[in-house]
């Protein structure tokens, strides 16, 4: 199956910094890859996603890169907020319907 | 409205009885599932249901099983309540369940057993 390792476990930035969570993958089948965000006491939410077909993708002020070669794939926020404080998790999937998470991040905006 | 809803929200329990979490869906979607989210954070999933196939995770006890009355529900049975079941567990639902699609979470159900 597939596994998903993701970096930092934690990470803190000052307001207005960027900040970049890392992924790796392992099944080079996986050709869908979500960012979700989950706040203190609700459930994950997507922010951003990105196929295998693409390369890069942003919205707004934030960004996915993809490296099928090396099965890497990393979210870039720019300009962070307080209200960016969160848990991060990326996954990958393919069309077996199961996605298969990272472990995590949790993002704290310092003020 | 709640996309996907979940309850209850808390369940306090003893170990060694029988509980149930109700999920519902209004998004008209085919497929749901149930993810079990442990102290760590790490989110695993349980099971993956549409009208057609359930395909349940091969490490999860068959303690837990999921009962779908229709299509916008699926719950969740836990049978024999142990320590170690103590999680928060997710119910999300997709459009089709193709994997490559997004996956819309509840809000959670936040389970203690003592």
């Amino acid at each position: 199956g597939e596994n998903v390792e993701q970096h930092p476990s934690t990470l803190s930035v000052q307001e207005g910094d960027s900040a970049v969570i890392k992924c790796t993958y392992s099944d080079s089948a996986s050709n869908y890859f979500p960012w979700y965000k989950q706040e203190l006491g609700k459930g994950p939410q997507l922010i951003i996603d990105i196929r295998s077909n693409v390369g890069e993708k942003k919205d707004q002020r934030i960004a996915v890169t993809l490296n099928k070669t090396a099965k890497h794939f990393s979210l870039h926020i720019t300009e962070t907020q307080p209200e960016d404080s969160a848990v991060y998790f990326c996954a990958a999937s393919n069309t077996g319907n199961q996605f298969y998470f990272g472990t995590g991040t949790s993002l704290t905006v310092i003020p | 409205d709640t996309a996907v809803s979940q309850t209850p929200k808390y369940l306090v329990t003893q170990m060694g009885n029988d509980k149930s979490i109700k999920c519902e869906q209004n998004l008209g979607h085919d497929t749901m599932y149930w993810y079990k989210q442990d102290s760590k954070k790490f989110l695993k999933i349980m099971f993956s249901y549409n009208n057609k196939e359930l395909i349940i995770n091969e490490t999860v006890p068959n303690r837990f099983s999921p009962k779908s009355p229709d299509k916008a529900h699926l719950n969740l049975h836990i049978n024999s309540l142990e320590l170690g079941d103590s999680a928060v567990y997710f119910c999300a639902s997709s459009l089709a369940g193709t994997g490559t699609e997004t996956q819309y979470f509840g809000p959670g159900t936040r389970l203690l057993v003592l």
